[in-house]
């Protein structure tokens, strides 16, 4: 079991370029919960999808930021535009029912 | 609203001495608590789950809904512990987080 995945490891780009992480959570998992953590907010979740539906997105921060869930194997997480308050690392969680959640690798992402 | 607190940012301790890493947590229902770990720029790993009641690397928590606690307890400290360490409450999907404590473990 690869866990979760997430692409890229690291990106960097300058403001207002669009921004897309991508994960690829456990198979046989049904939840997918988007993270991002800073050291003054520390870990807050953005959004949550059920069965790929979006269920609570009360944490995405504005409308710069969309996710989408296409597929049980497959979400994003996209910025546009990008801003440099945005830089953070940004983590793919997932589970199934009541079992808890696996977390990825985490994408650090920096804004110029 | 859920709510859980972690008051030490920084916790230096020396190998083989005991740590305790404090978690309070509010909630209105019945809490189910955890702690994560994340070592050096890696991944969030859990570490307990208070439901389960078994010692993980040699760590335990128990909940004590008197005191909305659930302390994380190591008696002899290694340095493989240094790490970042968090609390976690569970209300239905949603994890909320403390704001989590380094821990260093020194020579």
């Amino acid at each position: 079991d690869a866990g979760v995945i997430q692409s890229p490891r690291h990106e960097v780009t300058e403001m207002g370029q669009e921004v897309t992480l991508r994960c690829k959570p456990i198979s046989g998992h049904n939840s997918l919960f988007w993270y991002r953590q800073t050291m003054m907010r520390g870990l807050e979740l953005l959004i949550y999808f059920n069965n790929n539906v979006p269920i609570d997105d009360s944490g995405m921060p504005e409308d710069r930021f969309s996710a989408k869930m296409p597929n049980a194997s497959f979400s994003t997480l996209k910025i546009q535009p990008s801003e440099p308050r945005d830089s953070a690392v940004y983590f793919c969680a997932s589970s199934y029912g009541n079992q808890p959640q696996h977390f990825g690798d985490g994408t650090r992402l920096s804004i110029l | 609203a859920q709510r859980v607190t972690q008051p030490e940012k920084l916790l230096s301790v020396f190998k083989g001495a005991p740590v305790e890493l404090k978690c309070n947590y509010s909630y209105s229902g019945s809490p189910e608590l955890f702690w994560y770990v994340q070592y050096s720029r890696q991944r969030l790993q859990l570490l307990l789950r208070h439901i389960s009641r078994e010692s993980i690397k040699g760590f335990t928590a128990d909940l004590n809904k008197g005191e909305t606690s659930f302390h994380l307890k190591k008696p002899f400290a290694q340095e493989e512990d240094s790490a970042m360490y968090y609390c976690a409450l569970k209300a239905d999907y949603k994890l909320s987080f403390g704001a989590g404590t380094t821990v260093t473990v020194r020579a």
